[in-house]
């Protein structure tokens, strides 16, 4: 079955530290890799992809990932945190039975403090 | 250009009542999907359109219909709701050659009692 998970609920980290957001995925075949991003009462804003090559993907907003298939992670990260960065993070895998639909984690919760 | 838009934004409903959310976009996607949000379980996927007049259910299908006569909408429809179905609803559309890109509606908070 294809799956990601999502190993922390909540991230808090310091405007201007580094951030890291974890993700690690089970899927058969070639990953397609997502992340999006979910701002207080919106909907999901796409973030960025990994389906092949380089395994340091860059982003939206600064934000960028590196895929690990040894460790068959995603993690997303970013140099130097924003108070506006404060938002829920999003992993998410498209089955590899399915090029219609993907598969989302359960979220993170980022929150960055002045 | 709208995007993605959602109606009802908000909804309040008795068990046993029935309703319809609309999803509407104006941007000439093929694929449609509707997704329902709760604490701690991220998104699921509720049912799913590939195109005009075709549907497929998704994770959680059981006690909603859907249909999409019209390639820019896509109807939800929960004919008895029931308290289990309070939850945030969102409508997504992604073209069908990059449908791991989903743009999303502002969402439907929906509360049954």
């Amino acid at each position: 079955a294809q799956s990601v998970a999502q190993p922390e609920d909540q991230v808090n980290v310091a405007e201007g530290n580094p951030l890291t957001v974890k993700c690690t995925y089970s899927v058969s075949g070639n990953p397609y890799l997502f992340w999006y991003v979910q701002y207080p009462n919106r909907g999901l804003q796409f973030l960025l992809k990994y389906i092949t090559g380089d395994n340091l993907v860059k982003g939206s907003y600064g934000f960028e990932a590196e895929f690990n298939k040894s460790q068959t992670s995603f993690h997303l990260k970013k140099p130097s945190a924003l108070v506006s960065d404060s938002a829920l993070y999003f992993c998410a895998v498209r089955p590899y039975s399915s090029a219609s639909k993907i598969i989302f984690g359960s979220g993170t919760r980022l929150s960055i403090r002045p | 250009n709208a995007g993605v838009t959602q109606t009802p934004k908000f909804r309040v409903l008795k068990t046993g009542q029935s309703m319809t959310l609309l999803c509407a976009q104006d941007m000439n996607h093929e694929y449609m999907y509707w997704y329902r949000q709760d604490p701690g379980m991220g998104l699921r996927l509720i049912h799913y359109s590939v195109g005009e007049g075709t549907t497929a259910k998704g994770e959680v299908p059981d006690g909603y219909n859907v249909s999409r006569l019209k390639k820019q909408n896509f109807l939800l429809g929960l004919e008895s709701a029931a308290p289990s179905q309070t939850s945030v609803y969102f409508c997504a559309s992604s073209y069908k050659r990059s449908s791991y890109e989903q743009y999303f509606g502002p969402g439907t908070r929906l509360t049954v009692t």
